[in-house]
């Protein structure tokens, strides 16, 4: 069975640091990583994917893939109190046709 | 731009009532979901259309339908609810693409069973 584990926090960090949100995955055939932000009562909104190994940059954030380690990170440069949300990281397998595994999430609190 | 609507928003059942969770996209996507939400459980998968015409099940879908009208539509509905059903349910549209599978949701509809 395909297993996205994140850290459910709260990850609590003040405002203008750097929050650091982490995930594994257990299927080696994941080809495709998403981040989703969501605001409480809120659906999920995409803020990035990634394909390929290394960095990827989009404004403040960032995301970085590790595919020997499976690993998938998110980085949120100067945070803000308004980037408080639960954050979750999906993945999808290349194999045919398949859906989005999703993580439970992780709770980002940024204090101002 | 509505992108994916899902009616209705709030509803409260009794246990053994049916009701039916309608969900339209107007982005002209294939695929069609739904997920349901529970606290510490994450987003699981209820059932899925990958294109119109064609339904599966999910990694949780006892309880529940689905009905692929057409390409925009996608309903989901419980027969008997039951109070494990109580939830919050998401209907999500993507494109079919081969090397990524990005998802938009509907806004949710909290449903609560009694």
């Amino acid at each position: 069975q395909k297993e996205v584990e994140q850290n459910s926090g709260p990850l609590s960090v003040p405002e203008g640091a750097i929050a650091s949100l982490n995930c594994t995955y257990s299927d080696r055939g994941s080809q495709s990583f998403f981040w989703y932000r969501q605001y409480s009562g809120k659906s999920p909104e995409l803020i990035m994917f990634i394909y390929s190994n290394g960095d990827k940059e989009d404004g403040r954030f960032t995301a970085q893939l590790n595919k020997a380690s499976q690993y998938v990170s998110l980085l949120i440069r100067d945070s803000q109190p308004s980037d408080s949300a639960t954050y979750l990281c999906a993945v999808k397998s290349d194999s045919g046709y398949s859906t989005l595994t999703f993580g439970k999430g992780t709770m980002l609190l940024v204090s101002p | 731009n509505a992108g994916v609507t899902q009616t209705p928003k709030f509803q409260v059942l009794k246990t053994g009532q049916s009701m039916t969770l309608q969900c339209a996209q107007d982005m002209n996507h294939n695929s069609m979901y739904w997920y349901r939400q529970d606290p510490g459980m994450g987003l699981r998968l209820i059932y899925y259309s990958a294109s119109e015409g064609t339904t599966d099940k999910g990694e949780v879908p006892n309880g529940y339908n689905v009905s692929r009208l057409n390409k925009r539509e996608f309903s989901l509905r419980l027969e008997s609810a039951a109070p494990s059903q109580t939830s919050v349910y998401f209907c999500a549209s993507s494109e079919q693409v081969r090397s990524g599978n990005t998802i938009y949701f509907g806004e949710g509809s909290w449903l609560t069973v009694v």
